[in-house]
């Protein structure tokens, strides 16, 4: 089975540009999770979603932040304007709830954004 | 609040040493804990866990064992090979149902292996 996808890759923008990261979950998943990661604050939980529904976001860093979940195949992360410590990676993780403990989520490969 | 400790980096060690790197943790209720691993350019992935007391979790090699009295799930493994050169975060889940998402992570280690 495919994994979690991200896109793009990696992405150079300037200050004040509208930045939009994109995840497809795993099918059948039930909860998708963005996170930021840096050298100084290390892994952010930003936001998390169940069935598409945002259930958290506060940890997204100010209004310039937005996520949307249409369905539950897709889930977009958006920053605007952009600024040059928004630079990071940023990861979208997905997970199937059931029973028992949190603990495995699946990761996929990361945004790399660069704010110049 | 529910938080994790890990032993600050870089680890560097030589091809077949052994390895630790040490966690701890703090949280109310029984948590379950959790390594997980990130390789150069990719994302995290779970390398194993453990939950509850004395419980010992181990894949490729390396292995944690949950213990309750010294709140520790310090990661081991016998000899390390440059493959396992990445980023390990040890984390914590603090209830055990419920759909409120609680995972805790702690800063990260990174290892590198030479040759």
């Amino acid at each position: 089975d495919a994994g979690v996808i991200q896109s793009p890759r990696h992405e150079v923008t300037e200050m004040g540009q509208e930045v939009t990261l994109r995840c497809k979950p795993i099918s059948g998943h039930d909860y998708l999770f963005w996170y930021r990661q840096t050298m100084m604050r290390g892994l952010e939980l930003l936001i998390y979603f169940n069935n598409n529904v945002p259930i958290d976001d506060s940890g997204m860093p100010e209004d310039r932040f937005s996520a949307k979940m249409p369905n539950a195949s897709f889930s977009t992360l958006k920053i605007q304007p952009s600024e040059p410590r928004d630079s990071a990676v940023y990861f979208c993780a997905s997970s199937l709830r059931l029973t028992g403990p949190w603990g495995e989520l699946f990761f996929g490969e990361g945004s790399r954004l660069t704010v110049l | 609040g529910d938080s994790v400790t890990q032993m600050e980096g870089p680890v560097t060690l030589s091809e077949e040493a052994f390895l630790t790197i040490n966690c701890t943790y703090t949280a109310t209720g029984y948590p379950s804990l959790f390594w997980y691993v990130q390789y150069p350019g990719e994302g995290l992935q779970l390398l194993l866990k453990a939950t509850k007391a004395d419980d010992k979790g181990s894949n490729k090699g390396f292995e944690a064992t949950y213990r309750k009295e010294t709140t520790s799930f310090h990661l081991e493994k016998g000899s390390v090979q440059v493959s396992d050169s990445a980023v390990y975060f040890c984390a914590l889940s603090a209830d055990s149902g419920g759909s409120n998402y609680k995972l805790t992570f702690g800063k990260g280690t990174l290892l590198t292996v030479n040759p």
